[in-house]
């Protein structure tokens, strides 16, 4: 089925470690964006990629970095994880100019302890 | 920047009733995007409705419609007939446009949400 699929769904990681969270589109969308929500919060913007090769930073990108190599794949890494990033994150991709929506992913709940 | 408020963290309705779920937001853009998205304990983001601001008319798709007040900066979700699908944290969303070394983009700003309960 076509979509943003994200992996894992659920993680546990302990204080310091890393961990890369997978994002990837198969509708050939342009624009990627990472998000995180906080528990009662709306979603905040962390990274974006607005095609292959190219990132920018959102709101909140301190304590992660992405990369974007092919047009399907926009991984978030975390470094030196802290209890402040527990949260819920969301891929999101768009096609490009126009009208169209967000195609969001399903999430990935982080719990670090 | 912009700013988006949802001022009702929780609303109730019967099943088959109507509710207005509210949303305010501030911008100096004239032109711009406003969305509702439904979350359901799925986590899945659902657009749900979409307003152009250019638009004087009020977007409606089937039970979902919106009033848009652009003067006031208010743009409510109206959901008729609900029913108990309709259960779910909902999120009003502004879409603006920035300029960056990557170029242009669309940034979505979220408002905190509601969370809806229908009670049968």
């Amino acid at each position: 089925n076509a979509g943003v699929t994200q992996t894992p769904k659920f993680r546990i990681l302990k204080i310091g470690q890393s961990m890369t969270l997978q994002c990837t589109q198969d509708m050939n969308h342009n624009y990627m964006y990472w998000y995180r929500q906080d528990p009662g919060m709306g979603l905040k913007l962390i990274y974006y990629s607005v095609g292959a090769g190219i990132t920018d930073k959102g709101e909140v990108p301190n304590g992660y970095n992405v990369s974007r190599s092919t047009t399907e794949d926009f991984p978030l890494r975390l470094e030196l994880a802290a209890p402040s990033q527990t949260s819920v994150y969301f891929c999101a991709s768009r096609p490009g100019q126009g009208r169209r929506g967000y195609t969001f992913g399903s999430g990935t709940r982080l719990t670090v302890v | 920047a912009q700013t988006v408020t949802q001022s009702q963290p929780e609303m109730s309705v019967q099943e088959a009733e109507t509710v207005t779920l509210s949303c305010t937001y501030d911008t100096s853009e004239s032109d711009y995007y406003l969305f509702w998205y439904k979350q359901p304990p799925s986590r899945q983001m659902i657009l749900v409705i979409r307003q152009e601001a250019y638009k004087q008319q009020n977007a409606t798709e089937n039970r979902f419609s919106v009033n848009f007040q652009k003067a006031a900066k208010s743009f409510s979700l109206k959901i008729s007939d609900s029913q108990l699908g309709d259960a779910a944290m909902y999120f009003c969303a502004y879409r603006s446009e920035s300029w960056s070394s990557g170029g242009s983009n669309y940034k979505l700003t979220f408002g905190k949400g509601t969370l809806l309960t229908v009670n049968p």
